[in-house]
């Protein structure tokens, strides 16, 4: 069974631009979230999607935004963005939402913003 | 906000020493999650920690869950330099539902 995957793998952008990623789940899992990972901070939830519907936001500015689609695939969009948005951009996919559910990560989008 | 501590940021061994990180919470945590990242990698699911006390093993790491359910601690035996990479616990956000509060990991790098 195929892995979540996440494209694109690296991304180079400048301020002020936007900045869509993408991410197919594992087959079957149904639920997708999104963490963005920093030197600094560490793993930090963005959101969570389940049936195209978002179940739950991190604390991050309005510039981040996602959507689900029919077929559980799901993107992540930045818009204007700060030198600051450069991170590792992981997607993860589960069955269902559920506090026992484990997550599946894919490799990442590694965007730059220069 | 929930926060979930983790110690100690990094670790240097010798292969075949043991090495124990450890993540402490100031509430109660509901279950713990810990996760491996290989350098480059994204982060993979070890193990699963639900109730109070609970200690699972795999191969030579040992997992364990606080009485009070505010720490947990992963011990690996006889480090081996595969087990270079960081290791993260995570508990579910009391408010986000199901969102996981990730500890910053800690860094575990073994010399041969």
């Amino acid at each position: 069974k195929a892995g979540v995957t996440q494209t694109p793998r690296y991304l180079i952008k400048t301020r002020g631009q936007q900045v869509t990623l993408s991410c197919s789940p594992i087959s079957g899992h149904r639920s997708v979230s999104w963490y963005q990972q920093t030197p600094g901070q560490g793993l930090q939830f963005l959101f969570e999607y389940f049936s195209e519907t978002q179940r739950n936001k991190g604390n991050f500015p309005g510039r981040f935004s996602g959507r689900q689609f029919s077929n559980s695939r799901s993107e992540m969009n930045v818009s204007t963005l700060e030198l600051g948005d450069s991170a590792l951009y992981l997607c993860a996919s589960s069955l269902r939402p559920g506090p026992n559910e484990k997550l599946f990560f894919g490799s990442g989008t590694q965007l730059s913003v220069l | 906000g929930q926060q979930v501590m983790q110690i100690p940021q990094y670790q240097h061994v010798q292969e075949g020493e043991d090495f124990t990180t450890y993540c402490n919470s100031s509430t109660t945590l509901s279950n713990i999650q810990w996760y491996k990242q290989r350098p480059g990698g994204h982060p993979v699911f070890l193990i699963q920690l639900v109730k109070s006390g609970e200690v699972k093993k795999q191969k030579r790491l040992t997992f364990q869950f606080g009485e009070a359910k505010k720490n947990s601690s992963l011990h690996i035996t006889a480090t081996q330099t595969t087990d270079v990479g960081t290791y993260f616990c995570a508990d579910r956000d009391g408010q986000a539902g199901t969102a996981l509060i990730f500890g910053k990991g800690t860094t575990l790098s073994v010399s041969s």
